[in-house]
């Protein structure tokens, strides 16, 4: 089946670096999403891409849909310590999202 | 913000138990599903359901499961003879226009003994 790849599991950064996340697949999508998870709460939307080559940016957030339509990245700019979390990456065609294993971000004060 | 509201949120049954997992997904919206996560592990999607029946599943998704929307507010998986592995977090989600994103609810952690 169709699987997204995130790479690597975890991630340390320190207290206002910025952190950039790539998520890749073997197949074309038309949509990327980009999750945060926290413990013990439900996937949040952080920002939605639907057209190849799209830059969108919400607040320290920017995502790009890659042109090949294979990847995607996220970036997170001067950290924060509410950053912690797992990011996933999603995508998928009509009913169904896949989701990628996700990428646990820590941020050292 | 409107959200997606699932009861309860932890639920712990024994083997072979049914259980019914409860969710009221953000009002207009009009497409329903359920994921499931086992601890540590990725979200797997279980089955979506649109105009009062079943879009798609998965193939974890077997005859043990079931969807019902039994009022204008409710969408409920029901799991009829639990197993150990059933444990997991199961996230109910809904959108309004097709295409559009998925909004998560906080989950019900059901654990299997």
């Amino acid at each position: 089946g169709q699987q997204l790849n995130q790479s690597p599991q975890s991630m340390f950064i320190q207290e206002g670096e910025d952190v950039s996340m790539n998520c890749t697949s073997s197949s074309i999508f038309n949509t990327w999403l980009w999750y945060k998870q926290e413990p013990g709460e439900g996937p949040v939307l952080l920002i939605a891409l639907y057209k190849a080559g799209e830059l969108t940016s919400n607040g320290r957030l920017t995502a790009q849909f890659g042109i090949t339509r294979k990847d995607s990245f996220l970036n997170i700019s001067a950290s924060i310590p509410s950053d912690v979390g797992i990011y996933f990456c999603a995508s998928g065609a009509n009913s169904k999202l896949t989701f990628g294993k996700g990428i646990t971000l820590s941020v050292r004060p | 913000e409107p959200e997606v509201t699932q009861t309860p949120s932890h639920q712990v049954t024994q083997m072979g138990q049914e259980v019914i997992l409860r969710c009221v997904p953000i009002s207009n919206h009009l497409y329903f599903y359920w994921y499931r996560q086992i601890l540590g592990q990725k979200v797997e999607f279980l089955v979506s359901f649109y105009n009062n029946e079943i879009s798609e599943k998965s193939e974890i998704f077997d005859d043990q499961f079931s969807v019902e929307r039994p009022d204008g507010s409710n969408f409920t998986l029901k799991i009829r003879s639990t197993k150990l592995e059933d444990s997991a977090m199961y996230f109910c989600a809904s959108r309004g226009q097709y295409n559009s994103p998925l909004h998560f609810g906080n989950g019900t952690r059901l654990t299997v003994t």
